[in-house]
């Protein structure tokens, strides 16, 4: 299976929004709530920001928000800021018992 | 504090064979199913392996089925994977973490490095 497909990089000045878009099938993330995104500093552990489609864990800033409309899933970082840089990941369960990642997009705040 | 600490990462010759090891500490690892994620050089993540708390069901990822396992021992708290038949495009950053839900990966280790390559 081919990985969801995401933008390369964004970009954005800070206080601005963004969305970074996450597009799939009608087989993964088409049909099933179970989408969630990472935060990943080079280096670093990823570290889990949106689950199901559009829940925060505690402990992460409400400028971040999640969406899924048909295939594609969205998230989207409000009143961005300098430390939001990072690498962003997208997953989809696929209805196989196996999980698929997006490609990964660079944001950059300008 | 949730912690897990991962080893055994290396240097291995294609067709060689590594076990990885995540210790956890801080919670309650017998109550968590457990993943293995990696991250080649450069590139974005891939799902590997799965385990329930239990160890009763077990998937994994098509690129790594028959020569991967991945177990566990809830008395030492314990995640492995055994990686045998390695290949070259095995070599990637290899993270344990918790799930509470298919995708929902909230604890991660470090991470370790395995290499393979001649």
């Amino acid at each position: 299976q081919s990985a969801l497909t995401q933008p390369a990089s964004v970009s954005g000045s800070p206080g601005q929004s963004i969305t970074i878009s996450c597009t799939g099938t009608s087989s993964d993330v088409g049909s099933y709530n179970l989408i969630s995104w990472y935060q990943q500093y080079p280096g670093k552990a990823p570290k889990l920001m949106i689950y199901e489609v559009t829940k925060r864990p505690s402990g992460v800033s409400n400028r971040f928000s999640g969406s899924k409309s048909g295939n594609t899933a969205s998230l989207t970082i409000s009143g961005l800021q300098a430390e939001d840089e990072a690498d962003y990941y997208c997953c989809s369960y696929t209805g196989t018992r196996t999980l698929l990642f997006g490609g990964g997009t660079k944001l950059t705040v300008l | 504090e949730v912690q897990l600490v991962q080893s055994g990462g290396g240097l291995v010759r294609p067709g060689g064979s590594l076990r990885l090891s995540c210790a956890a500490s801080g919670f309650t690892f017998s109550s968590y199913s457990m993943n293995w994620v990696r991250q080649a050089p450069g590139k974005g993540l891939e799902w590997v392996s799965y385990i329930t708390s239990g160890s009763t069901t077990i998937y994994y990822a098509d690129s790594v089925k028959g020569r991967f396992t991945i177990s566990r021992d809830n008395f030492k708290n314990s995640l492995y994977l055994q990686m045998n038949s390695l290949r070259d495009e095995d070599t990637a950053v290899y993270y344990c973490a918790t799930s509470s839900a298919w995708g929902v990966f909230g604890y991660w280790g470090q991470g370790t490095l395995v290499t393979v390559s001649s």
